[in-house]
């Protein structure tokens, strides 16, 4: 089947630092991928569909400048959280679409700020 | 997407079947069901997908009502593995995945 692989799983950082993201898709090519995020015991929530070659476009409520989605290949997507806060920690999760078995997850990130 | 509505929580003896019930009384008739998996710290896991017919995989089954008003993912011998949240998902198209608060299945030993 498809496989989405996420990087890096865990990551630490100093709050004021910025953190990158990085979203594969395997085996297949995603014109489009998506990016949630996910608080403890809460479901997750679309932060933003990124699309190739163009602009991310980002759910209402999410801060495009600090959120910043780079979708330069038809394989490769990036999110770099900028001057992170601790109130950024959350569960990172990338998400791509492929024609024959539909949507596939990444493992997801786990950034803590501190 | 339809909305869906799912229980909060159930538990399964290991080895028995689990049933998990989702109502989507208002799904249109281009929207499938969609059924996935979150073990904890992990992404979602794909389980299994429907229009209008039951479905089987290697991993579930899913049964949908005549009026698709409302759909039941059957784990036919649950193992502690199979503990995780799920959820049921109406969707068409090739927008993203909206996620309600899915069902917290406990397998208990």
């Amino acid at each position: 089947g498809a496989v989405v692989s996420q990087h890096p799983s865990r990551v630490i950082c100093k709050s004021g630092t910025s953190v990158k993201i990085e979203c594969r898709s395997l085996d297949f090519q995603a014109t489009t991928m998506f990016w949630y995020r996910q608080f403890p015991k809460k479901s997750l929530m679309l932060m933003a569909t990124s699309n190739e070659g163009s602009k991310a476009t980002y759910e209402q409520g999410v801060e495009k400048d600090k959120f910043l989605i780079n979708h330069a290949s038809l394989t490769l997507s990036t999110l770099t959280v900028t001057s992170a806060h601790p109130e950024d920690s959350s569960f990172y999760i990338c998400s791509a679409r492929d024609r024959l078995y539909g949507y596939t997850f990444g493992s997801g990130t786990r950034l803590t700020v501190v | 997407d339809a909305k869906t509505t799912q229980p909060t929580s159930m538990d399964c003896a290991e080895g028995r079947a689990a049933n998990l019930p989702c109502n989507h009384s208002t799904i249109s008739g281009n929207e499938y069901v969609y059924w996935y998996r979150q073990i904890h710290s992990q992404g979602p896991q794909y389980i299994i997908h429907g229009l209008k017919n039951n479905e089987t995989n290697e991993m579930a089954s899913l049964i949908i009502t005549e009026d698709r008003k409302s759909s039941t993912l059957i784990l036919p011998h649950a193992t502690l593995r199979d503990t995780a949240v799920y959820y049921c998902i109406a969707h068409s198209g090739n927008t993203p995945l909206v996620f309600g608060k899915g069902t917290r299945l406990s397998v208990i030993a």
